[in-house]
Parts: C-alpha cells; sequence; structure tokens
C-alpha cells in the first residue's frame, strides 16, 4: 500500500514564478492537509482539503497561495509570483474518509522549495 | 489559540541513556495529541497517539508518553536510547470538536544520540 506521494521532491523557482506542489493522498484517503516548515521551525497548518472542497484554510497566507483537490487526481498547492520567504519545505498528510479529522494523519515526504 | 511548546530545542545525550522530551499545549477543551518522528532524510512518522483512555500510552520502538491532564502536558519518555534515535521529534496537538483537522506542532526536539 503505497504511501503519500509527492512531487517533486525539490523544487527551485525564480522569484517571480510560479510553484506547483502536487500531493497523491493513501489509497482509499479523502481528507488532504498542508504543512509548510520554514527553516528552524516546526509545521505549520496551511489548508484542509476533502474531494472538491476546502475546509479550513485558515493557515493560508491572504496572497498568491491557493490549493485545490479534484474529484479525480492529485491535490494542488499553487504559489504565485514567489519570494524568497517562500523557501521551505511543504509537507502533505492523509486521513482516512468519516474521521473529521480526528485521526491520525499519513505524512509525505515533502517537496523543498528554494526561491532563488 | 492552540499552541504547543516543546521546551527542549536540542538533546544531546549517550547510548543507553534514558529520555524525556517536554511537550505542553495551551487549549482547554478535549484534545488529541500525538508525538511524530522525523529521522534525517526522511519524512514524518507517527510514535505514538492519545484520543482517550488510559493516559500512558506506548508507541513504536519503546516510546512512551504520558498525558497529564492537569499540567497540560503530554511528555515522550524512553528508557534507553539507541543511536538509531537520533532524530527531530515533534508533539502535535489537535481539537477533534472543531471538525478540522488541523494539528497544531510544537517547533520540534532535535535529538542526538552519540554512540
Amino acid at each position: 500500500n503505497a504511501g503519500v506521494m509527492q512531487n517533486p521532491r525539490h523544487l527551485v523557482r525564480r522569484r517571480g514564478q510560479e510553484a506547483r506542489l502536487r500531493c497523491s493522498p493513501m489509497k482509499g484517503h479523502s481528507h488532504v492537509y498542508w504543512y509548510r516548515q520554514l527553516p528552524e521551525e516546526g509545521l505549520k497548518f496551511m489548508v484542509y482539503l476533502q474531494k472538491e472542497n476546502i475546509i479550513d484554510e485558515s493557515g493560508m497566507p491572504k496572497e498568491r497561495f491557493s490549493a485545490e483537490f479534484p474529484k479525480e487526481g492529485p491535490s494542488i498547492l499553487r504559489i504565485q509570483q514567489v519570494v524568497r520567504g517562500d523557501s521551505a519545505a511543504y509537507f502533505c498528510a492523509s486521513s482516512p474518509p468519516g474521521t473529521s479529522g480526528s485521526y491520525e494523519q499519513y505524512f509525505g515526504p515533502g517537496t523543498r522549495l528554494t526561491v532563488t | 489559540a492552540q499552541s504547543v511548546s516543546q521546551h527542549n530545542h536540542h538533546v544531546i545525550l549517550s547510548e543507553a541513556a534514558s529520555l524525556e522530551l517536554g511537550c505542553n499545549y495551551s487549549y482547554g477543551g478535549t484534545v488529541n495529541l500525538f508525538w511524530y518522528v522525523q529521522y534525517p532524510g526522511q519524512h514524518l512518522q507517527l510514535l505514538l497517539k492519545y484520543f482517550s483512555g488510559d493516559p500512558l500510552v506506548k508507541g513504536i520502538k519503546g516510546f512512551e508518553a504520558e498525558f497529564i491532564k492537569s499540567k497540560f502536558s503530554f511528555n515522550l519518555r524512553k528508557p534507553s536510547v539507541q543511536w538509531s534515535d537520533t532524530a527531530e521529534y515533534f508533539c502535535a496537538v489537535n481539537a477533534p470538536h472543531l471538525n478540522t483537522g488541523k494539528l497544531i506542532f510544537g517547533q520540534g526536539t532535535t535529538l542526538q544520540v552519540k554512540p
């Protein structure tokens, strides 16, 4: 049973470019979460999605960041017009359906974004 | 707002020493509690979790944690560490009644075990 998959593992973007990070949850999981880890800090929640719905985006920056989890395909975290401060590790996690968040989350390997 | 505090940022131990990592959270309601570990170059893995019941929970690799509600604490312990326990450890909290799965993480504790 494959775990949570994220790609790319490493992404380099110049300032002003767009970054697209992909997350495929574990088989059978319908809840997806995105977290960001800045250097020397813990993980910070960004957004919680179910299929075709954003449930909680309280941790998302108001501008340039968006997330989706379509009916088919992976979840996408999109960062427009990246700046140096966006350089971080972005982790995706998933959990099974019917748990409303009250369940352990399984994490992917992360995407390390570097903005030059 | 919920927050999680891990008091030890960097811990260095010799093999066979005992380990206790502190975790305190600030939230008055019902919580789910987790400890995750991140080995060098790997993704986060769940060590153990507490939802309800016996406040002393046992996890993988000989780790255990005790939930003390009156102290808002969930400290991680291991009686005898091994070199392979070198990793970063994260405590996390979730408030299940809010119906959002978001985990609030502590800053992490880097454990270095010397052989």
